[in-house]
């Protein structure tokens, strides 16, 4: 399967805060990114559709104003969680896939505390 | 609202024997399904992924699909503790969205 980095893979910050985890898609260009959000106990959400070159789309209940995503290059995304708070903790995943085909790999996720 | 359903678990199965996994989902447009394996505090991996009708082998994991049914199963045989983790069913939704719908997942327990 396909390598997907994220960095990093954890970070403690204080609430107010801004915080910018990477997602790179290692061994092939992603032209698609996606962002997840996975509280304890729960499946993961998606948060937002990140396509290269364009703006992301973002779910519904998610606010785009707090949660920047740039998709700059194939193979590079970001998340920012912009002035964050504790309800925010959680574990946040990445996945890329293949240009026209739907299986996503998953990178290894950020665990995100905010005090 | 698109849906997956997944029975939470645990399900407790003893060493060597088949493990069955259950998902169903509400899009009856969906065409590719998924399972993923996801160990605690870790991220999901990509186990097996099925398009058609039947069943797919993949060494000691066989994934069945009902599309008339929309219901998607996984089944783990010779099931060793290392398979001990949550299993998650993915549906990928129907529309050109390519965006995919998750269940709760089911956590399996393989005791020796």
């Amino acid at each position: 399967g396909a390598v997907v980095s994220q960095h990093p893979s954890r970070v403690i910050c204080k609430s107010g805060t801004s915080v910018k985890i990477e997602c790179r898609s290692l061994d092939f260009q992603a032209t698609t990114m996606f962002w997840y959000r996975q509280f304890p106990k729960q499946s993961l959400m998606l948060m937002a559709t990140s396509n290269e070159g364009s703006k992301a789309t973002y779910e519904q209940g998610v606010e785009k104003d707090k949660f920047l995503i740039n998709h700059a290059s194939l193979t590079l995304s970001t998340l920012t969680v912009t002035s964050a708070h504790p309800e925010d903790s959680s574990f946040y995943i990445c996945s890329a896939s293949f240009p026209g085909i739907n299986e996503q790999y998953f990178g290894p996720g950020t665990r995100l505390t905010v005090t | 609202q698109k849906e997956v359903e997944q029975n939470s678990g645990p399900l407790s199965v003893p060493e060597g024997a088949i493990a069955s996994l259950n998902c169903t989902y509400s899009d009856r447009g969906s065409q590719s399904f998924f399972w993923y394996r996801q160990y605690s505090g870790k991220s999901p991996e990509l186990i097996m992924s099925i398009y058609s009708n039947g069943d797919k082998e993949d060494g000691r994991f066989t994934a069945q699909l009902n599309k008339a049914s929309q219901y998607v199963s996984l089944l783990i045989r010779d099931s060793q503790p290392s398979d001990s983790a949550t299993y998650l069913c993915a549906v990928c939704l129907s529309g050109g969205y390519n965006k995919l719908i998750f269940g709760a997942g089911t956590r399996l327990a393989v005791h020796p």
